[in-house]
């Protein structure tokens, strides 16, 4: 059973330009949590997902960021018009269920120049 | 909103000597959960606790939650440098939707 799979695991963008971020949960989550960590500091919920559904945004920029998570495919965590401030790692998090624990993937590092 | 604070933020240590990071939180929850990160890595899960008074251990590692007093503590004995790494707490508000991270200790392990 593959752990939480995110891709790429690094990504350069300039500034404007537009970034997205792929999340593959574990075999048999359909939780999908989203987290951004700048650097030196602890990870900051920004989003939670079920399939087709966005349960809880309440830690989302109110513009430039979405998410979504289909019924087949990948989460993706989309960030528009990139600024430098947006540079940090953006975890991924997967779990069976509520109140359950959850998976962190590896991790996508976005760097903006 | 829960506020999570770790304490110490960084800490360094001989190996073979015993340390305990403690982890305070705001609000009411039952839920604490402990995670390791090394540079540029992702988190690791070390221990879930669910319960006033619930206690476990791995290896060196020792974690503990007290509910009441909304304070969880990783208890490390004997070090070795192989723990050197970033531990973070976590907690969630009951609801499942999300973990409340505190800031990390970082802990160097000397030789």
């Amino acid at each position: 059973n593959a752990g939480v799979m995110q891709n790429p695991r690094h990504l350069v963008r300039r500034r404007g330009q537009e970034a997205r971020l792929r999340c593959s949960p574990m075999k048999g989550h359909s939780h999908v949590y989203w987290y951004r960590q700048l650097p030196e500091e602890g990870l900051k919920f920004m989003v939670y997902l079920q399939k087709e559904n966005i349960i809880d945004e309440s830690g989302m920029p109110k513009e430039r960021f979405s998410a979504e998570f289909p019924k087949e495919g990948p989460s993706i965590l989309r960030i528009q018009q990139v600024v430098r401030g947006d540079s940090a790692a953006y975890f991924c998090a997967s779990s069976p269920g509520t109140q359950l624990e959850a998976f962190f993937g590896q991790g996508t590092r976005l760097t903006v120049v | 909103e829960l506020k999570v604070e770790q304490n110490p933020l960084f800490l360094s240590m001989q190996e073979g000597k015993n340390y305990t990071i403690y982890c305070n939180y705001s609000t009411t929850s039952d839920r604490l959960y402990w995670y390791r990160q090394d540079p540029g890595k992702s988190l690791e899960s070390l221990f879930v606790l669910l319960s006033n008074g619930a206690v476990k251990q791995e290896g060196r590692l020792m974690a503990s939650l007290d509910t009441k007093a909304r304070l969880s503590t990783l208890h490390i004995t004997a070090a070795v440098h192989d723990l050197s790494a970033t531990y973070f707490c976590a907690v969630d508000m009951n609801t499942g939707n999300q973990f409340y991270f505190g800031t990390g200790t970082s802990l160097t392990v000397i030789p």
